[in-house]
This record gives structure tokens, C-alpha cells and sequence, in this order.
């Protein structure tokens, strides 16, 4: 079975900071692979994916992640981050058919501060 | 257009009632699921309906746990015999259900809390 691991509970970063958030997952095969962001009093929001192609991906509100097979990671940047960006971001990934099922990782709760 | 939607958003209960939580998916989006956020935790799977394809029911607790789809349109999860350890945000999703990889629109949640 597959799963998740986001190993930073809780970070803290400057506005106008870059910002990493870790995930690493346990999967045989090809993953497909999510990161969703959760703001307080909202529900999940995709930010971006990645199933195939460019290991590279580009989402919205300026977040990209990269996927690195060797490393069994898919770690979550951003180069300047604005105070909109406070709120719990999960790494999740899809089982053999690609959607079904999302395993997701225990969150990581980002905090920003001026 | 219209998002998903649940019904309660807050649901109060006290233990051993019934409880049941609504999801009204994306219009015309035929894959269907239903997660649990319990308070610090990640998302944990419950149930996945397909189509007209027997549901995926793998990912639910107990036998106090069941879901139901009405074709491709509203699902309604049932809690028997509310336990305290159920206080949690269920979510509900929705994809076009057509390949893999797509993206799940999830709802705002029903949190449950159970005394």
C-alpha cells in the first residue's frame, strides 16, 4: 500500500522568503502525486500534480514541485511567499488507476510572518 | 460553476444517534468520494463510487459506516451509533471520473463532533 510521509509539522517563514515543504512517498509503481493547500474555513484546493512528462511541475499561485524518483520525493516551493500563503498544505498520492483513493500525508501547517 | 457542496456544515451529536451527511457533487462528474480529517491529522479514506460500479467501501471503519449514491448525483454517508472517536471533518469529493489522474474538487466539509 501506498503512503505519505510530510515530515515538518508546523513551519515558520519570513514573507518574501522561498519556502520548501518535504514530501516523500512509498509507492511501486509510477506515482501520481498531488499537493493541496487548506485555508482556514475552506476546503482543499489543488495547487498542482504530476503523473507523467516534465518532472518539473508549475501550479497555481506561483507553486511548482519537483518530482525526483531516485529520492522518492516530491518536495513543494515557492521563491517569495506572501502572507496569503499561511494555511496547511497536504501531499497526497493516487493508487494504480491514477485517482482513486488519495492517500494523503498528515499536513504541514505554514505560518508566515512579516 | 457550482462547486461541491455538503450538508451540515456543523453537526452536533450526542453518542449512540444516528447521523447523516449529504454531498452534492460537481454536476455531471461521475466519480464520487468520501474522506475523514480528524483534528491534526491528514485525510483518510472512507468510501469511492464510480458510476454505476459497485463502490469502493475499503477504507470505512466499521460496520457502523455506509454511504450511498443515487446514480450520479447526491451521496449521503450514515454514521450508526455515533462514537466520540467519529468527531471529525468529513469531505467530500468529486472528479469527471473519466481517466486517471484528475483532479479531486473537494467540498468544505461537515464537522462532526460527537458528545
Amino acid at each position: 500500500a501506498q503512503s505519505v510521509t510530510q515530515p515538518d509539522i508546523h513551519i515558520t517563514v519570513s514573507e518574501g522568503a522561498s519556502l520548501e515543504l518535504r514530501c516523500n512517498y512509498s509507492y511501486g509503481a509510477t506515482p501520481y502525486l498531488f499537493w493541496y493547500v487548506q485555508s482556514p474555513g475552506q476546503g482543499l484546493q489543488l495547487l498542482l500534480k504530476y503523473f507523467s512528462g516534465d518532472t518539473l511541475v508549475q501550479g497555481i499561485k506561483g507553486f511548482e514541485a519537483e518530482f525526483k524518483r531516485s529520492q522518492s520525493s516530491f518536495n513543494l516551493r515557492k521563491p517569495s511567499v506572501h502572507w496569503s500563503d499561511a494555511a496547511e498544505y497536504f501531499c497526497a498520492v493516487g493508487d494504480d488507476f491514477g485517482n482513486e483513493k488519495l492517500t494523503f500525508g498528515t499536513g504541514t501547517r505554514l505560518t508566515i510572518i512579516p | 460553476g457550482a462547486g461541491v457542496s455538503q450538508s451540515p456544515s456543523n453537526k452536533v451529536t450526542e453518542k449512540g444517534k444516528d447521523v447523516e451527511l449529504r454531498c452534492d457533487p460537481i454536476s455531471g462528474h461521475t466519480a464520487l468520494y468520501w474522506y475523514r480529517q480528524r483534528l491534526g491529522q491528514g485525510l483518510e479514506f472512507l468510501i469511492y463510487f464510480q458510476g454505476n460500479s459497485a463502490p469502493d467501501k475499503s477504507g470505512l471503519p466499521s460496520d457502523r459506516f455506509s454511504a450511498e449514491r443515487t446514480g450520479e448525483s447526491v451521496s449521503t454517508l450514515t454514521i450508526q451509533r455515533t462514537q466520540q472517536e467519529d468527531s471529525a471533518v468529513y469531505l467530500c469529493a468529486s472528479s469527471p471520473g473519466n481517466i486517471g489522474g484528475e483532479t479531486q474538487y473537494f467540498g468544505p466539509g461537515t464537522r462532526l463532533l460527537v458528545l
